[in-house]
C-alpha cells in the first residue's frame, strides 16, 4: 500500500533562518505531489505541485520554494524565514486516474520566533 | 482561473437536522470535484467524488453545472458527522485546489 511521510511534526525557527521541510512517498512510482498551506478561515493553499523530477509549478508568490530531487521526494524550502511564514504546511500526493485522491501526510506546524 | 468558494465558515444543526454544506467553483473546463473530511486529530480524507455518485456515510453531493455548484447533503445529521469539511476540485494541469473549509457542528 502507498503510505506519505512527511517530517518534522513540528519545528520551531529564527526569523532569517532556512527551512527545509521533506515529504517522502512510499509504494508508488512518479506520484503527483503537492504542498499546502493550511490556515484557520483560509483553507488549505496551494502552494506547489510537481508531476516529475526536477518539474515545479508554484501558485503562490512568496519567500517558499520547492524541489523535486528524486521521484517520491519533495521538499519545501526558504532561505530566509519570516514571521508570516509560521503556520501549519500540508505535504499530498494525488493518485490520479478512475478514482482520483489525495493522501495527505501528517502536516508540520512551523512557528517563526 | 479555478477557485472554489464555500460560504460558511461554521455550520451548527441539531442531531436528526437535515445538512447542507456549500460549494461553488469557477472553472472554464469540465472539472473533477471532491468532498474531503478532517476529524479531530486526524487527517484530511476523501469523503465522495461526483464521478462516483456514490453515498458515504448518508452523504451525497451533486455536480449541478449550470449552477457551478456541489453541495453535500445529508437527512439526518449524527453528532459523529462533526468535522471540518472540505470541498476540492481538480482541474486541467494537475491543479488540485481546496476550498476554506466549513465546520460542521452537530448538536445533541
Amino acid at each position: 500500500s502507498q503510505t506519505i511521510h512527511q517530517w518534522p511534526a513540528t519545528l520551531v525557527q529564527p526569523v532569517g533562518s532556512p527551512l527545509s521541510l521533506e515529504c517522502t512517498v512510499e509504494g508508488t512510482s512518479n506520484p503527483n505531489l503537492y504542498w499546502y498551506r493550511q490556515a484557520a478561515g483560509r483553507g488549505l493553499q496551494l502552494l506547489f505541485y510537481s508531476v516529475g523530477i526536477g518539474q515545479i509549478s508554484s501558485e503562490v508568490p512568496q519567500n517558499l520554494s520547492a524541489s523535486r530531487p528524486q521521484d517520491r521526494q519533495f521538499i519545501l524550502s526558504s532561505k530566509k524565514l519570516l514571521l508570516s511564514d509560521s503556520g501549519f504546511y500540508l505535504c499530498a500526493w494525488v493518485r490520479q486516474g478512475k478514482n482520483t485522491e489525495a493522501f495527505f501526510g501528517q502536516g508540520t506546524r512551523l512557528t517563526v520566533v | 482561473a479555478q477557485r472554489v468558494t464555500q460560504p460558511e465558515k461554521l455550520l451548527s444543526v441539531f442531531k436528526g437536522a437535515p445538512v447542507e454544506l456549500k460549494c461553488n467553483y469557477s472553472y472554464s473546463g469540465s472539472p473533477e470535484l471532491f468532498w474531503y473530511v478532517q476529524y479531530s486529530r486526524q487527517r484530511l480524507q476523501l469523503l465522495l467524488r461526483h464521478i462516483s455518485r456514490e453515498s458515504i456515510k448518508g452523504f451525497t453531493a451533486d455536480l449541478n453545472k449550470g449552477e457551478t455548484s456541489f453541495h453535500l447533503k445529508k437527512p439526518f445529521a449524527q453528532e459523529e458527522d462533526s468535522a471540518m469539511y472540505y470541498c476540492a476540485l481538480l482541474g486541467g494541469t494537475y491543479k488540485y485546489i481546496f476550498g476554506t473549509g466549513t465546520r460542521l457542528k452537530v448538536l445533541a
